[in-house]
């Protein structure tokens, strides 16, 4: 089965400053995809970025981007020029490739706070 | 964006009785939905996946008597707690699916249930 591993239950960052929040997997699958989450006091999940791993180019949104290492399977991601706005839980999660097979694999999450 | 519902958002209620939660894809047509359990401070567990006509998939521990789940259309899940008890107090969320595979999850806001 598959696992999804945060070792850091919360980070703290300056506003503006740059953060990165790791995010480690464990499959013996080679087609999957890898998202970050981020759910705020509202707890309304809302996708922040998506990787496919067949793609070797890391996804970029905006401030937000991944260092995407499949060899390490490795998922981290990068928030430049933190704000306020971007205080919350961030969830990583693994999607298998398999036809049909929908559901994620979420790691235990990471807690961002933001300094003002 | 493809929107989903979930109702009701809070509901709090007597230990022994029943509560149903209801997700619906506003925009799309969802052959597949998934359950989620979240307890405080804690990640996404999945419960189930729900498949329009035919009966669930429930995870490993996940008692199928307690937590009815039914998809009878491919708009509409309902996940049905029964003979609630104060264990059973957690927050719920949905999620579907527009494509099998490649097209990426969206999620309700979530249901608080707590059971007195």
């Amino acid at each position: 089965a598959q696992t999804v591993t945060q070792s850091q239950p919360e980070m703290s960052v300056q506003e503006a400053e740059t953060v990165t929040l790791s995010c480690t997997y464990d499959t013996s699958e080679s087609d999957y995809y890898l998202f970050w989450y981020k759910q705020p006091p509202s707890r309304q999940m809302i996708l922040v970025i998506r990787q496919e791993a067949y793609k070797q180019q890391n996804a970029t949104e905006n401030r937000f981007s991944v260092n995407f290492q499949k060899a390490a399977k490795s998922f981290s991601l990068k928030i430049s020029d933190s704000q306020l706005g971007d205080a919350a839980m961030y969830f990583c999660a693994y999607r298998s490739g398999i036809q049909g097979a929908q559901k994620l694999v979420f790691g235990q999450g990471t807690r961002l706070t933001i300094n003002p | 964006g493809a929107v989903v519902s979930q109702h009701p958002s809070r509901v709090i209620c007597k230990s022994g009785t029943s509560v149903k939660i209801e997700c619906r894809s506003l925009d799309f047509q969802a052959t597949t939905m998934f359950w989620y359990r979240q307890f405080p401070k804690q990640s996404l567990m999945l419960m189930a996946t729900s498949n329009e006509g035919s009966k669930a998939t429930y995870e490993q521990g996940v008692e199928k008597d307690k937590f009815l789940i039914n998809h009878a259309s491919l708009t509409l899940s309902t996940l049905t707690v029964t003979s609630a008890h104060p264990e059973d107090s957690s927050f719920y969320i949905c999620s579907a699916g527009r494509y099998a595979n490649r097209e990426k999850l969206f999620f309700g806001s979530g249901t608080q249930l707590s059971v007195l």
